[in-house]
């Protein structure tokens, strides 16, 4: 199956600091990349959507110039977040689906970022 | 609106007796159904979908569309198969998002 890959898998960071996730699809070229985030024992809550040349979709209460998705290529997806405090501590999961595909998105192994 | 409903937080059944993680969801078309788990310390990985029509592990799930319902079963219940279980549901590409149930954690007992 595909692959994709994230980086770093764990960061701690102090409190006003940017942090940046890549999110790299390794066999594949990726359209389209979801970015969720995971509360401790809770669903993933889909964040935005990031197609490959264009700016990316934020869901609804999600914050776009704390969470910036930049995804410059086909297989690279960036999520920076910027001015990090405590609350922004998370589990990000990126995800990547192909236009050629059905519905089944390919996940990567999530980041725990951890604010302090 | 798109909705997943996955009613039980957590699950515990004796190894060997049978088990089954309701699922439920709502959306306004054709939709495509997914059953994704999450083991300790792994990512999320795709278990089955309903148009594959294929059991894994033991799994299978059939798409019931007069009760928009997509049950996970499995006839005997092992202990690996102790983990996060979600049920998602998608518009049916691969550049549309999945909506994700609120997961299921099953525990299988020795």
């Amino acid at each position: 199956g595909a692959v994709v890959s994230q980086h770093p898998s764990r960061v701690i960071c102090k409190s006003g600091t940017s942090v940046k996730i890549e999110c790299r699809s390794l066999d594949f070229q990726a359209t389209t990349m979801f970015w969720y985030r995971q509360f401790p024992k809770q669903s993933l809550m889909l964040m935005a959507t990031s197609n490959e040349g264009s700016k990316a979709t934020y869901e609804q209460g999600v914050e776009k110039d704390k969470f910036l998705i930049n995804h410059a290529s086909l297989t690279l997806s960036t999520l920076t977040v910027t001015s990090a405090h405590p609350e922004d501590s998370s589990f990000y999961i990126c995800s990547a689906g192909t236009s050629g595909n059905t519905g089944e998105l390919f996940f990567g192994e999530g980041s725990r970022l951890t604010v302090l | 609106a798109q909705r997943v409903t996955q009613p039980e937080k957590l699950l515990s059944v004796f190894k060997g007796a049978p088990v089954e993680l309701k699922c439920n969801y709502s959306y306004s078309g054709s939709p495509e159904l997914f059953w994704y788990v999450q083991y300790s310390r792994q990512r999320l990985q795709l278990l089955l979908r309903h148009i594959s029509r294929e059991s894994i592990k033991g799994f299978t799930a059939d798409l019931n569309k007069g009760e928009t319902s997509f049950h996970l079963k499995k006839p005997f219940a092992q202990e690996e198969d102790s983990a996060m279980y979600y049920c998602a549901l998608s518009g049916g590409s691969g550049n549309t998002p999945l909506v994700f149930g609120k997961g299921t954690r099953l525990s299988v007992i020795a």
